[in-house]
């Protein structure tokens, strides 16, 4: 079936604390991974992705990691700042065409 | 280069009226996506469309619902006799491919009283 588990559904840390959000997806072909920063009231944002090619890519704070063997990918943000502070969601393509996302986080960070 | 456009941002209706949803995509994008999301929910998948085709509709519901993306103009998605459980924000997103970036519009919040 599709299917994308995301957890913590929340998440508090406190500034400068690191901030890691795990997800799990079922279909094993599968190879495009983004993850969305959603702020209330606002629009999703793409802020990192991973293709199945690669096991690891980083922006400044954000990182991402993904197994493939075991359908697993995670956010990493590191020196988390309040403007961090919103819902995020992972998402994997299915069947080429689509994306399924996660339920999402919403990350508290605490000043 | 603008991005994703999407309006009207918010539209009341009527239960039975006809809600008609416009998207147009990023300049050089020719893929669409629609995805509802309601309050405190994640983003569900509703349709995939490329200009004049319809890719994927796997997650629109059969009645009701329906989407196209002409040769010309934005990508319509329209919702006949509406309910109040259409109540939500319809996204659309649109990527330069398949399996590539989607990149979203702002939304339309759709309220049925």
């Amino acid at each position: 079936g599709e299917n994308v588990e995301q957890h913590p559904s929340t998440l508090s840390v406190q500034e400068g604390d690191s901030a890691v959000i795990k997800c799990t997806y079922s279909d094993s072909a599968s190879n495009y991974f983004p993850w969305y920063k959603q702020e209330l009231g606002k629009r999703p944002q793409l802020i990192i992705d991973i293709r199945s090619n690669v096991g690891e890519k980083k922006d400044q704070r954000i990182a991402v990691t993904l197994n493939k063997t075991a359908k697993h990918f995670s956010l990493h943000i590191t020196e988390t700042q309040p403007e961090d502070s919103a819902v995020y969601f992972c998402a994997a393509s299915i069947r080429g065409n689509k994306l399924v996302f996660g339920a999402g986080t919403i990350l508290r960070v605490k000043s | 280069n603008a991005g994703v456009m999407q309006n009207p941002r918010h539209l009341v209706r009527r239960r039975g009226q006809e809600a008609r949803l416009r998207c147009s995509p990023m300049k050089g994008h020719s893929h669409v996506y629609w995805y509802r999301q309601l309050p405190e929910e994640g983003l569900k998948f509703m349709v995939y469309l490329q200009k004049e085709n319809i890719i994927d509709e796997s997650g629109m519901p059969k009645e009701r619902f329906s989407a196209e993306f002409p040769k010309e103009g934005p990508s319509i998605l329209r919702i006949q006799q509406v309910v109040r459980g259409d109540s939500a924000a319809y996204f659309c997103a649109s990527s330069p491919g398949r399996v590539d970036e989607q990149y979203f519009g702002p939304g339309t919040r759709l309220t049925v009283t």
